[in-house]
Protein backbone atom coordinates (compact mmCIF):
# COMPACT_ATOMS: atom_id res chain seq x y z
CA UNK A 1 0.00 0.00 0.00
CA UNK A 2 0.97 3.36 -0.75
CA UNK A 3 1.30 6.10 1.87
CA UNK A 4 2.62 10.00 2.02
CA UNK A 5 4.31 11.51 5.53
CA UNK A 6 4.44 15.10 5.66
CA UNK A 7 6.82 15.29 8.44
CA UNK A 8 5.96 18.80 9.90
CA UNK A 9 2.58 20.42 10.67
CA UNK A 10 3.24 23.77 10.87
CA UNK A 11 6.12 25.44 9.47
CA UNK A 12 6.59 29.33 11.22
CA UNK A 13 9.51 31.52 9.12
CA UNK A 14 10.24 34.88 8.64
CA UNK A 15 9.40 36.64 4.92
CA UNK A 16 12.07 36.52 2.75
CA UNK A 17 13.83 33.51 4.24
CA UNK A 18 14.49 29.69 2.62
CA UNK A 19 11.72 27.61 3.63
CA UNK A 20 11.82 23.49 3.07
CA UNK A 21 8.54 21.26 3.53
CA UNK A 22 9.82 17.37 3.68
CA UNK A 23 7.27 14.83 2.41
CA UNK A 24 8.39 10.85 2.71
CA UNK A 25 6.52 8.39 0.90
CA UNK A 26 5.96 4.44 0.66
CA UNK A 27 5.49 2.59 -2.09
CA UNK A 28 6.08 -0.84 -4.01
CA UNK A 29 5.64 0.45 -8.07
CA UNK A 30 6.71 3.44 -9.46
CA UNK A 31 4.80 6.46 -8.35
CA UNK A 32 4.20 10.13 -9.63
CA UNK A 33 4.49 12.70 -7.15
CA UNK A 34 3.08 15.95 -6.68
CA UNK A 35 2.81 19.11 -4.13
CA UNK A 36 -0.56 21.04 -4.08
CA UNK A 37 -1.34 24.25 -2.28
CA UNK A 38 -4.28 25.49 -0.50
CA UNK A 39 -5.05 28.76 0.27
CA UNK A 40 -8.06 29.01 2.77
CA UNK A 41 -11.43 27.90 2.14
CA UNK A 42 -10.48 27.05 -1.77
CA UNK A 43 -9.68 24.41 -3.24
CA UNK A 44 -6.18 22.50 -3.99
CA UNK A 45 -3.79 23.93 -6.51
CA UNK A 46 -1.12 22.11 -8.36
CA UNK A 47 2.39 23.51 -7.40
CA UNK A 48 4.15 20.93 -9.14
CA UNK A 49 4.66 17.19 -10.36
CA UNK A 50 7.37 14.60 -11.03
CA UNK A 51 6.05 11.98 -13.48
CA UNK A 52 9.91 11.15 -14.92
CA UNK A 53 13.35 12.44 -16.22
CA UNK A 54 14.87 14.88 -14.27
CA UNK A 55 14.42 14.14 -10.47
CA UNK A 56 14.71 18.46 -10.00
CA UNK A 57 10.82 19.94 -10.50
CA UNK A 58 10.38 23.38 -10.80
CA UNK A 59 6.82 24.75 -9.98
CA UNK A 60 5.00 27.74 -10.44
CA UNK A 61 5.31 30.75 -7.56
CA UNK A 62 9.25 30.00 -7.39
CA UNK A 63 8.99 26.53 -5.63
CA UNK A 64 11.08 23.62 -6.35
CA UNK A 65 11.45 19.85 -5.66
CA UNK A 66 13.06 16.66 -5.92
CA UNK A 67 12.43 13.52 -6.02
CA UNK A 68 15.34 11.30 -3.90
CA UNK A 69 13.95 7.62 -5.28
CA UNK A 70 16.71 5.89 -2.58
CA UNK A 71 15.61 8.43 0.65
CA UNK A 72 11.89 8.24 -0.86
CA UNK A 73 11.61 11.60 -0.53
CA UNK A 74 10.04 14.83 -2.52
CA UNK A 75 11.10 17.79 -0.51
CA UNK A 76 9.29 21.04 -1.29
CA UNK A 77 11.39 24.32 -1.29
CA UNK A 78 11.41 27.81 -1.51
CA UNK A 79 14.79 30.17 -1.34
CA UNK A 80 12.62 33.23 -0.02
CA UNK A 81 9.43 33.03 0.82
CA UNK A 82 6.57 35.79 0.97
CA UNK A 83 2.99 36.83 3.01
CA UNK A 84 1.46 35.34 0.54
CA UNK A 85 3.02 32.10 0.73
CA UNK A 86 0.81 31.49 3.64
CA UNK A 87 -1.19 28.26 2.94
CA UNK A 88 -1.52 24.96 3.69
CA UNK A 89 0.85 22.55 1.37
CA UNK A 90 0.13 19.02 0.49
CA UNK A 91 2.29 16.10 -0.82
CA UNK A 92 0.65 13.34 -2.45
CA UNK A 93 1.42 10.09 -4.51
CA UNK A 94 -0.56 8.40 -7.30
CA UNK A 95 -0.07 5.10 -9.59
CA UNK A 96 -0.84 4.97 -12.81
CA UNK A 97 -4.38 3.73 -11.03
CA UNK A 98 -5.44 7.63 -10.94
CA UNK A 99 -6.43 7.89 -7.02
CA UNK A 100 -3.84 10.57 -5.12
CA UNK A 101 -3.16 9.50 -1.53
CA UNK A 102 -2.16 12.68 0.41
CA UNK A 103 -0.08 13.15 3.55
CA UNK A 104 -1.72 14.88 6.52
CA UNK A 105 -0.78 18.46 5.02
CA UNK A 106 1.59 21.40 6.52
CA UNK A 107 1.04 24.41 7.17
CA UNK A 108 3.47 27.35 6.28
CA UNK A 109 3.27 30.69 8.28
CA UNK A 110 5.21 33.86 6.49
CA UNK A 111 5.81 36.33 9.44
CA UNK A 112 7.00 39.81 8.53
CA UNK B 1 -12.55 27.75 -20.25
CA UNK B 2 -14.34 27.10 -16.53
CA UNK B 3 -12.02 24.87 -13.89
CA UNK B 4 -13.78 22.20 -12.16
CA UNK B 5 -16.98 23.60 -10.88
CA UNK B 6 -18.46 22.71 -7.71
CA UNK B 7 -21.73 23.54 -6.10
CA UNK B 8 -23.47 24.17 -3.64
CA UNK B 9 -19.67 26.45 -2.18
CA UNK B 10 -21.63 25.50 1.65
CA UNK B 11 -24.23 23.29 2.40
CA UNK B 12 -26.38 23.09 5.43
CA UNK B 13 -28.14 20.11 6.37
CA UNK B 14 -29.89 18.81 9.72
CA UNK B 15 -29.34 15.42 10.81
CA UNK B 16 -31.18 12.71 8.92
CA UNK B 17 -31.73 14.76 5.93
CA UNK B 18 -30.01 13.84 2.72
CA UNK B 19 -27.04 15.97 0.74
CA UNK B 20 -26.06 15.89 -3.01
CA UNK B 21 -23.59 17.38 -4.10
CA UNK B 22 -22.49 17.96 -7.68
CA UNK B 23 -19.36 17.97 -9.73
CA UNK B 24 -18.91 19.26 -13.34
CA UNK B 25 -15.39 18.55 -14.65
CA UNK B 26 -13.14 20.55 -16.70
CA UNK B 27 -14.45 20.18 -20.47
CA UNK B 28 -12.78 17.00 -21.81
CA UNK B 29 -12.03 15.28 -19.03
CA UNK B 30 -14.24 12.28 -18.43
CA UNK B 31 -12.55 10.99 -15.21
CA UNK B 32 -13.94 12.31 -11.84
CA UNK B 33 -12.71 12.27 -8.60
CA UNK B 34 -13.99 12.53 -5.15
CA UNK B 35 -12.36 13.81 -1.84
CA UNK B 36 -13.25 14.64 1.56
CA UNK B 37 -10.94 16.88 3.93
CA UNK B 38 -12.27 16.37 7.66
CA UNK B 39 -11.47 18.59 10.11
CA UNK B 40 -7.55 19.02 11.10
CA UNK B 41 -7.26 16.35 8.18
CA UNK B 42 -5.92 15.51 4.95
CA UNK B 43 -7.60 14.58 2.21
CA UNK B 44 -8.97 10.78 1.91
CA UNK B 45 -10.03 9.24 -1.41
CA UNK B 46 -13.33 8.26 -1.71
CA UNK B 47 -14.51 7.13 -5.52
CA UNK B 48 -13.05 7.05 -8.70
CA UNK B 49 -15.41 7.47 -11.42
CA UNK B 50 -15.46 7.43 -15.59
CA UNK B 51 -18.93 8.35 -17.51
CA UNK B 52 -21.78 5.91 -16.33
CA UNK B 53 -19.05 3.57 -14.33
CA UNK B 54 -17.77 3.61 -11.01
CA UNK B 55 -13.90 2.77 -11.42
CA UNK B 56 -12.49 2.89 -7.40
CA UNK B 57 -14.91 2.88 -4.19
CA UNK B 58 -12.74 1.81 -2.60
CA UNK B 59 -12.63 4.99 0.39
CA UNK B 60 -16.23 4.87 0.26
CA UNK B 61 -18.31 4.62 3.54
CA UNK B 62 -20.47 1.13 3.22
CA UNK B 63 -23.48 2.84 3.73
CA UNK B 64 -25.65 5.88 3.17
CA UNK B 65 -23.17 7.16 0.76
CA UNK B 66 -23.13 6.88 -3.09
CA UNK B 67 -21.83 8.64 -5.85
CA UNK B 68 -22.64 8.64 -9.78
CA UNK B 69 -21.08 10.02 -12.89
CA UNK B 70 -23.93 10.10 -16.14
CA UNK B 71 -23.60 10.16 -19.33
CA UNK B 72 -25.24 13.65 -19.61
CA UNK B 73 -24.54 15.98 -16.86
CA UNK B 74 -22.28 16.31 -13.28
CA UNK B 75 -20.97 14.08 -10.95
CA UNK B 76 -23.33 13.91 -7.96
CA UNK B 77 -22.07 12.76 -4.71
CA UNK B 78 -25.01 11.60 -2.31
CA UNK B 79 -24.71 11.05 1.58
CA UNK B 80 -28.15 9.85 3.10
CA UNK B 81 -29.23 10.43 6.46
CA UNK B 82 -26.35 12.68 7.51
CA UNK B 83 -25.11 12.37 10.64
CA UNK B 84 -22.20 15.14 12.25
CA UNK B 85 -19.72 13.34 11.82
CA UNK B 86 -20.06 13.72 7.79
CA UNK B 87 -19.70 17.45 8.81
CA UNK B 88 -16.28 18.54 5.87
CA UNK B 89 -15.26 20.15 3.01
CA UNK B 90 -15.71 17.45 0.14
CA UNK B 91 -13.68 18.26 -2.91
CA UNK B 92 -13.75 17.14 -6.81
CA UNK B 93 -11.16 16.56 -9.08
CA UNK B 94 -10.92 15.94 -12.73
CA UNK B 95 -8.59 14.95 -15.43
CA UNK B 96 -8.41 13.64 -18.67
CA UNK B 97 -7.47 9.87 -18.16
CA UNK B 98 -5.87 7.96 -15.40
CA UNK B 99 -2.22 8.85 -15.34
CA UNK B 100 -3.42 12.91 -16.11
CA UNK B 101 -2.94 15.52 -13.79
CA UNK B 102 -5.93 15.99 -11.64
CA UNK B 103 -7.37 19.48 -11.56
CA UNK B 104 -9.46 20.74 -8.23
CA UNK B 105 -12.56 21.87 -7.40
CA UNK B 106 -12.93 24.92 -4.87
CA UNK B 107 -15.12 22.10 -2.80
CA UNK B 108 -18.53 22.20 -1.36
CA UNK B 109 -18.37 22.61 2.54
CA UNK B 110 -21.38 20.48 4.33
CA UNK B 111 -22.12 21.24 8.07
CA UNK B 112 -24.50 18.97 9.63
CA UNK B 113 -26.80 20.73 12.43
Amino acid sequence: AQSVTQLDSQVPVFEEAPVELRCNYSSSVSVYLFWYVQYPNQGLQLLLKYLSGSTLVKGINGFEAEFNKSQTSFHLRKPSVHISDTAEYFCAVANQGGKLIFGQGTELSVKP
Amino acid sequence: NAGVMQNPRHLVRRRGQEARLRCSPMKGHSHVYWYRQLPEEGLKFMVYLQKENIIDESGMPKERFSAEFPKEGPSILRIQQVVRGDSAAYFCASSQDSSDIQYFGAGTRLSVL
